[in-house]
């Protein structure tokens, strides 16, 4: 069974700073990507950034990049100069790719909060 | 190019009356999956349909819930005799193709609340 861990559920960090969310995974297969995404408050789930499993290197989307570690299983999402508009809720999501079907399976979420 | 939509946006029921919810993929997307996110809880995959068929139904409750994407027309996902704890936010998301090749990301609509009073 393939499963997806957010191991706090709630973190804080000053604007500007550096904030880290983690999330570890499990699955069997060789061949899966991983997200993240944000939920603001409207609930839009918005694709922030993703990873294939088969890259070796780290994906970066503007502020936001990843430390993925795929012997650990784990799959952080960085945060630079944090922004009052990252607060938001957000999932770590792992998809599979050999079993027949591309379901998502989400994390229980980190809850950022963005301090001015 | 419209994203994904889903109406109604909000819903409410009365215990035991049936909900309707309605997908509408992306322009030239034919496979559609919908999640269910119960309160300050992550979403949970429940059903993946291609055009007309079912392909994994894993994560349905065996009762009351069914869904469909015809030929023609929007993904349905059907509630029947709601109960409170049906109460939740149900999202659907649309790919073009299967598989995990890049441009294969599944593309998610605004959700669908639904309220059982």
């Amino acid at each position: 069974a393939q499963t997806v861990t957010q191991s706090q559920p709630e973190m804080s960090v000053q604007e500007a700073e550096t904030v880290t969310l983690s999330c570890t995974y499990d699955t069997s297969e060789s061949d899966y990507y991983l997200f993240w995404y944000k939920q603001p408050p409207s609930r839009q789930m918005i694709l922030v950034i993703r990873q294939e499993a088969y890259k070796q290197q780290n994906a970066t989307e503007n502020r936001f990049s990843v430390n993925f570690q795929k012997a650990a299983k784990s799959f952080s999402l960085k945060i630079s100069d944090s922004q009052l508009g990252d607060a938001a809720m957000y999932f770590c999501a792992l998809r599979g790719g050999t079993s027949g079907t591309y379901k998502y399976i989400f994390g229980t979420g980190t809850r950022l909060k963005v301090l001015a | 190019n419209a994203g994904v939509m889903q109406n109604p946006r909000h819903l409410v029921r009365r215990r035991g009356q049936e909900a309707r919810l309605r997908c509408s993929p992306m322009k030239g997307h034919s496979h559609v999956y919908w999640y269910r996110q119960l309160p300050e809880e992550g979403l949970k995959f429940m059903v993946y349909l291609q055009k007309e068929n079912i392909i994994d139904e894993s994560g349905m409750p065996k009762e009351r819930f069914s869904a469909e994407f015809p030929k023609e027309g929007p993904s349905i996902l059907r509630i029947q005799q709601v109960v409170r704890g049906d109460s939740a936010a149900y999202f659907c998301a649309s790919s073009p193709n299967a598989g995990t090749g890049e441009g294969n990301e599944q593309f998610f609509g605004p959700g669908t609340r639904l309220t059982v009073l």
